[in-house]
């Protein structure tokens, strides 16, 4: 693995499924964060984490789940789908500490029907 | 509330100079990123101001003004392949990014 990596490139889901994005790093970062990107809005962060073991909730984390049990993997759970969870979600990861630039994964392209 | 401006799209020619703007207001400030996003594929890293002023990367410049809440990417000698969108990104005062909807810009030869 080179970077960060996330799985399903793309899933079609039916409302009320029970979904886990998969996102993995190797670059031993502290920091990792997931965004939902929707036409015509900026990047918007749904769950963060700022070390292994602690998660904090976004802009926007109603309807999602995170957890961090180690250093490089950084699951994003949807307990019960509905079709405003719509979007393309990208992973991404950071050296701790405020200012430093965020890697981010391929995305995720999810729709709910 | 926190918000970040910039315009939608613009279109410039190919060899030609094209100045992306962007103005915020924020809680807090810890820097300002740009990102460069092709279509379907994910942001990559542009530049990084802290202070004000302009910092030179090769055909990019990236401007600050704290004082305006504004900032400008600078792009020269632009090339088909700058055909992009362009996410500016304040890092607010609990260090999280707080994103413009990102500027698409078209090259035409």
């Amino acid at each position: 693995i080179a970077g960060i990596t996330q799985a399903p490139t793309s899933q079609i889901l039916a409302a009320g499924r029970r979904m886990t994005l998969r996102c993995t790093q190797d670059m031993r970062h502290n920091a990792m964060y997931w965004y939902r990107q929707d036409l015509g809005l900026g990047l918007r962060l749904i769950h963060y984490s700022n070390t292994a073991g602690t998660t904090g909730k976004g802009e926007v984390p109603d309807g999602y789940s995170v957890s961090r049990a180690n250093t490089d993997d950084f699951p994003l759970t949807l307990a019960s789908a509905v079709p405003s969870q719509t979007s393309v979600y990208f992973c991404a990861s950071s050296e701790a500490g405020g200012n430093n630039e965020q890697f981010f994964g391929p995305g995720t392209r999810l729709t709910v029907l | 509330g926190q918000n970040i401006d910039q315009p939608t799209e613009m279109t410039a020619t190919e060899g030609a100079i094209v100045q992306i703007n962007c103005t915020y207001q924020t809680s807090g400030f810890n820097g300002l990123f740009w990102y460069q996003q092709h279509a379907g594929e994910a942001p990559t890293f542009l530049s990084y101001n802290v202070l004000d002023g302009l910092e030179e990367k090769g055909r990019f410049s990236s401007f600050l003004s704290r004082s305006k809440g504004y900032s400008y990417l600078l792009l020269k000698e632009l090339q088909m392949k700058d055909s992009a969108s362009y996410l500016c990104a304040v890092m607010d005062s609990n260090y999280q990014l707080i994103w413009g909807a990102g500027t698409k810009l078209i090259i035409k030869p």
